[in-house]
């Protein structure tokens, strides 16, 4: 099975690090998204890549967010200064723009928990 | 701003029933819905999708129904097994080549044996 993986599933840290999360998309999908979900809601979007462009960042939710897709392959998603606030799900969806469909196919996530 | 929500937060039914879950958008100019049901502790998974110039889609158990006028969107499964308990989210594209998903709150179904 080659769909969307995420590394690591979990991760504990302390309030005040830094934590880095890494997507690895569907081979021949070359958009790539990062959303966030809460306990009890729905995903919140937060940034995409279109190959290793960035087309959207304003709803990263500060500036201690930040992402990179440096060959259009793999993406990570770095949080600085980690706050409690912080924990939550970090989820990654792929998909094939320009093909027949945009359908998002979404990785496991990566659960947070900001001690 | 666009929203998409949801009408019922849980859903109970019988194993072999029919569940129906319904959703709400607000912008009409909407054009692409898709369905996810996302189990505990997993990412969403897709389930089916519909564009805005149908009015019906079937999948392997899975109708969407699509009605524009009321801005109004239905997951119907067929003979709902316990493999179907999980929560479930309709989600709108945002307009434009963007693409990025706006999802609603979830119904969590649950299938009694």
């Amino acid at each position: 099975d080659t769909g969307v993986s995420q590394n690591p599933r979990h991760k504990i840290t302390k309030r005040g690090q830094n934590v880095t999360f890494r997507c690895d998309p569907i081979s021949e999908h070359n958009r790539l998204y990062w959303y966030r979900q809460t306990l009890g809601q729905g995903p919140e979007f937060l940034t995409y890549f279109q190959n290793e462009a960035q087309l959207e960042k304003s709803r990263l939710l500060s500036d201690r967010f930040s992402a990179e897709r440096p060959k259009g392959s793999f993406s990570t998603l770095e949080i600085q200064r980690t706050e409690q606030g912080d924990s939550a799900m970090y989820l990654c969806a792929s998909s094939r723009f320009g093909g027949r469909t945009d359908t998002q196919y979404f990785g496991p996530g990566t659960r947070l928990t900001v001690l | 701003g666009e929203s998409v929500g949801l009408h019922l937060p849980t859903l109970s039914v019988q194993e072999g029933d029919n569940s129906i879950i319904n959703c709400a958008y607000s912008n009409s100019a909407s054009d692409y819905f898709i369905w996810y049901k996302q189990e505990s502790g997993k990412g969403p998974q897709f389930i089916i999708d519909i564009r805005s110039n149908m009015d019906k889609r079937q999948g392997q158990r899975v109708t969407v129904l699509l009605n524009k006028t009321v801005k109004h969107l239905s997951l119907q499964i067929a003979a709902t097994q316990p493999g179907d308990s999980a929560v479930y989210f309709c989600a709108d594209q945002e307009g434009g080549s963007q693409g990025n998903l706006i999802f609603g709150k979830g119904t969590k179904l649950s299938v009694k044996p």
